[in-house]
């Protein structure tokens, strides 16, 4: 079945950088869109990133865009999210997650169990 | 960017209710919606999409309707389980969330 399992998550201090992945299996990895989506403690989903399975396309929310990068092997089934420039309110767990189905690219009926990010001096 | 807001944003309710949330989009976005429920401590479950559609699985006292700006989330019967926080989505060109719908025992 659809795994994917996120790691990199730690404690940074604010201006550093961290790289998270995300391990897929149980499916084809490079035939689907992957997104990064990330929750503060106490407060709602918010959508981070997403990268098309040929990487040709990238979108960033505002809030990370020119800190985060995204990307992905589609030989090694893997998907990454450098973290730089990191900030105090950057702290949340981050989950990669997929689409139900390759057309749908962001319904995300598969979601990682997340990797937490805590940035403090 | 189209903004979702989702009212209310907390609500309090008994087992056996009838409950509707409502989720605004700032313009007209067809029905590219989604639902998803987050129970406390655990990760998202899509519930609904394409406004109306249930998710393999989901139980049938969950029922999702709208197009255009509005779109609504029902309960129609509320189970012990179903105490959680949920999240409308829009799911075409720009993946977007509502701010979330925090739905408590009372």
């Amino acid at each position: 079945q659809v795994q994917l399992v996120e790691s990199g998550g730690g404690l940074v201090k604010p201006g550093g950088s961290l790289r998270l992945s995300c391990a897929a299996s149980g499916f084809t990895f490079g035939d689907f869109y992957m997104s990064w989506i990330r929750q503060a403690p106490g407060k709602g989903l918010e959508w981070v990133s997403y990268i098309s399975p040929s990487t040709k396309t990238i979108y960033y929310a505002d809030s990370v865009k020119g800190r985060f990068t995204i990307s992905r092997d589609n030989d090694k089934n893997s998907l990454s999210l450098q973290l730089d420039s990191l900030r105090g309110d950057d702290t949340a767990v981050y989950y990669c997650a997929r689409p139900t189905e390759r057309k749908l690219r962001f319904l995300w009926g598969h979601w990682g169990q997340g990797s937490l990010v805590t940035v403090s001096s | 960017a189209i903004q979702l807001t989702q009212s209310p944003s907390s609500l309090s309710a008994s087992v056996g209710d009838r409950v509707t949330i409502t989720c605004r989009a700032s313009q007209g976005i067809g029905s590219a919606v989604a639902w998803y429920q987050q129970r406390p401590g655990k990760i998202p479950k899509l519930l609904t999409y394409s406004a109306s559609n249930l998710e393999s699985g989901v139980p049938s006292r969950f029922s999702a309707s709208g197009s255009g700006a509005e779109f609504t989330l029902t309960i129609s019967s509320l189970q012990p389980e179903d105490f959680a926080t949920y999240y409308c989505q829009l799911f075409n060109n720009y993946p977007q969330l509502g701010q979330g719908t925090k739905l408590e025992i009372k």
